[in-house]
């Protein structure tokens, strides 16, 4: 069974634009969640969507957004980059609440 | 008091030793307790995990132990390997709820030779 995919792998932006992140979940999981990666704050929680819904948000700004498809693809945006969003994007996925949670690879994002 | 507090920061230990990294949380409510492995360039990786209603959960080299009353928990790897060297997080959540992980800071292990 393929893992959890993440696209892009590595992006660079300036400050001001926006960005998109893609994340395909196991097959099978309708869960997805993501996760911000940084030196100084370690993992933090972003959002949760399960079957389409936001069930669960961490405590980041609103220009940080989320969205899940009936496939349970997900898609992540950042509005008016900051240089301070340059981090490790990871996406997890598990098939029910309960169960475990798998990580993608991440998306590398560098604001300039 | 969703915190998980980790330590040490970073740990260097012999090939063949006895690798420790511990800790610490506030909320009673979690139920759930793994730990993640992460390599450079890599998502987190389950690695091992363990429930309140037991002290100990070994698997292979690691060993996770829990004590309820102190609120730690701590992740043990015997025989430490130069390939175990990489991050390591404690998570914590409210498995029956469905709630999200809450990660602690991360140990980056480095496993001499």
């Amino acid at each position: 069974k393929a893992g959890v995919t993440q696209t892009p792998r590595y992006l660079i932006k300036t400050r001001g634009q926006q960005v998109t992140l893609s994340c395909s979940p196991i097959s099978g999981h309708r869960s997805v969640s993501w996760y911000q990666q940084t030196p100084g704050q370690g993992l933090q929680f972003l959002f949760e969507y399960f079957s389409e819904t936001q069930r669960n948000k961490g405590n980041f700004p609103g220009r940080f957004s989320g969205r899940q498809f009936s496939n349970s693809r997900s898609e992540m945006n950042v509005s008016t980059l900051e240089l301070g969003d340059s981090a490790l994007y990871l996406c997890a996925s598990r098939m029910g609440l309960q169960e475990t949670q798998y990580f993608g690879p991440g998306t590398r994002l560098l604001v300039l | 008091q969703q915190q998980v507090k980790q330590s040490p920061q970073s740990l260097i230990v012999q090939k063949g030793g006895i690798s420790i990294i511990n800790c610490a949380y506030e909320n009673t409510a979690f139920d759930y307790f793994p730990w993640y492995q992460q390599f450079p360039g890599k998502g987190p990786a389950l690695l091992i995990a363990i429930r309140p209603d037991v002290s100990e959960k070994k698997e292979g080299r690691f060993t996770i132990s829990f004590n309820k009353s102190a609120k730690q928990f701590s992740l043990h790897i015997m025989d430490s390997q130069p390939g175990d060297s990489a991050t390591y997080f404690c998570a914590a959540s409210i498995k029956t709820s469905g709630s999200r992980l809450t990660f602690g800071e991360g140990t980056q292990l480095t496993v001499n030779p």
